[in-house]
């Protein structure tokens, strides 16, 4: 198995460019997260899909920040216009559902300059 | 409200010797439980987990870990550590649900 492919792994952008994550979750999982981790707060649950629909976005930091899963294999996260406060990396995980192991992608390290 | 403690930020110990690594949490209820290490640069790798059952878990890599109910522990070790276990280690908490909650991380330095 590939396991979660995210992509790009490493993002340098300017500040009020809009910045597009990319995640392939693996095959059969039906949950997908999207992580954010820093060093002042860690690890945090931005979205939560289950079967392409989300469920729980509570986490997702303002409105300047949306995601979408148009099917089972993909799942893209936005940024428009990014900020030099959303420089971190952002994981993606899958998992088979539930209260199941979540399986984490490789990340993406974004820098907004 | 569910929280996760890794109380040591940072530990260094010398090859070959041994690990523990400490977990608190808070939760009503029976928690899931989880490690994971992440290697610099790379995402997080499940280390092993804790749903039920024999309250000491085996894990990838050599470690196990022990589920404490009455001190509400769920601490790391490893007999003797290698170079190659120099990373950051994550403990989480699971509700039942989909939400984990992540400790801050511990950060272990092995010493040749």
């Amino acid at each position: 198995d590939a396991g979660v492919i995210q992509s790009p792994r490493h993002e340098v952008t300017e500040m009020g460019q809009e910045v597009t994550l990319r995640c392939k979750p693996i095959s059969g999982h039906n949950s997908l997260f999207w992580y954010r981790q820093t060093m002042m707060r860690g690890l945090e649950l931005l979205i939560y899909f289950n079967n392409n629909v989300p469920i729980d976005d509570s986490g997702m930091p303002e409105d300047r920040f949306s995601a979408k899963m148009p099917n089972a294999s993909f799942s893209t996260l936005k940024i428009q216009p990014s900020e030099p406060r959303d420089s971190a990396v952002y994981f993606c995980a899958s998992s088979p559902g539930g209260p199941d192991t979540q399986y984490f992608g490789p990340g993406t390290r974004l820098t907004v300059l | 409200a569910q929280s996760v403690t890794q109380p040591d930020i940072h530990i260094t110990v010398s090859e070959g010797a041994s690990l523990e690594l400490r977990c608190n949490y808070s939760y009503g209820a029976t928690p899931y439980l989880f490690w994971y290490v992440q290697s610099p640069g790379q995402g997080l790798q499940l280390l092993l987990k804790y749903f039920s059952g024999d309250t000491l878990v085996q894990g990838i890599k050599g470690f196990e870990a022990e589920f404490k109910r009455s001190q509400s522990s769920f601490n790391l070790r490893k007999p003797s550590v290698h170079w190659s276990d120099a990373a950051e280690y994550f403990c989480a908490v699971g509700s039942g649900t989909y939400k984990y909650i992540f400790g801050t991380g511990t950060r272990l330095k092995v010493l040749a």
